[in-house]
C-alpha cells in the first residue's frame, strides 16, 4: 500500500524567510501529487498538483511554488514567507478517485 | 475557494447516539468524499460515494448523495467517544480529478 511522507512535522519560521517542505510517496509509481494548506479551524484550499515530473498546475497565485524534480517527489517553496503563509500543509496522493494523505507539515511564520 | 459546505459547523452529542453531518455543494461532481481530522493530524479517508450511487454503508458510516439536491449526508451510527473529530466533505469535479475541493468542516464531539 502506499505511504506519504512529510517533513519536517513542525516549523517556525520568520517572516522573508525562505521555505521548503518536502513529500516523498512510496507504494505507487507515477502518482498525481497535491499540496493542501488549511488555515486554522478551516476546510483545505488547493494550492498545486503535479501529474507527473516537472508538472505543476497552480490553483491559487500566491509567493508560494511547487516542484516535482521526482516521480515521487513534490516540493513546496517560497522565497520569502508572509504571514498568511501561516497553516497546516498536507500533501496528498491520488489514487482510482481517492486522494491519501500525508501526516502534515504544521508552519507557524512569527 | 471552498466548494463544499457542511454544517453544522460543530456538533455536541452524547456517546451512543447518532450523529448526522450534511454537505452541499456547488458543480457537477465525478464522486464525493468523506474524511475525518483529529485535532493537528492529517486526514483520514472515511468513504467515497460516486455521483450515480445514492447510498452507501461502511461500518457505521451511512453516507447519501442526493445530486439533483447538490447535497450529501454522512451518520454515524452508534458514536463513540473516539470518533470527537473533524469531518470534512470534498468533491471532485466532474470533467477534472484534479479539482478535489473542501468545505470547512463539522466538529464532532462525542461525550463519554
Amino acid at each position: 500500500s502506499q505511504t506519504i511522507h512529510q517533513w519536517p512535522a513542525t516549523l517556525v519560521q520568520p517572516v522573508g524567510s525562505p521555505l521548503s517542505l518536502e513529500c516523498t510517496v512510496e507504494g505507487t509509481s507515477n502518482p498525481n501529487l497535491y499540496w493542501y494548506r488549511q488555515a486554522a479551524g478551516r476546510g483545505l484550499q488547493l494550492l498545486f498538483y503535479s501529474v507527473g515530473i516537472g508538472q505543476i498546475s497552480s490553483e491559487v497565485p500566491q509567493n508560494l511554488s511547487a516542484s516535482r524534480p521526482q516521480d515521487r517527489q513534490f516540493i513546496l517553496s517560497s522565497k520569502k514567507l508572509l504571514l498568511s503563509d501561516s497553516g497546516f500543509y498536507l500533501c496528498a496522493l491520488g489514487l482510482a478517485g481517492e486522494k491519501f494523505f500525508g501526516p502534515g507539515t504544521r508552519l507557524t511564520v512569527l | 475557494s471552498q466548494q463544499g459546505e457542511e454544517d453544522p459547523q460543530a456538533l455536541s452529542i452524547q456517546e451512543g447516539e447518532n450523529a448526522t453531518m450534511n454537505c452541499s455543494y456547488k458543480t457537477s461532481i465525478n464522486n464525493l468524499q468523506w474524511y475525518r481530522q483529529n485535532s493537528g493530524r492529517g486526514l483520514v479517508h472515511l468513504i467515497l460515494i460516486r455521483s450515480n450511487e445514492r447510498e452507501k454503508h461502511s461500518g457505521r458510516l451511512r453516507v447519501t448523495l442526493d445530486t439533483s439536491k447538490k447535497s450529501s449526508s454522512l451518520l454515524i451510527t452508534a458514536s463513540r467517544a473516539a470518533d470527537t473529530a473533524s469531518y470534512f466533505c470534498a468533491t471532485t469535479h466532474r470533467y477534472n480529478n484534479n479539482d478535489m475541493r473542501f468545505g470547512a468542516g463539522t466538529r464532532l464531539t462525542v461525550k463519554p
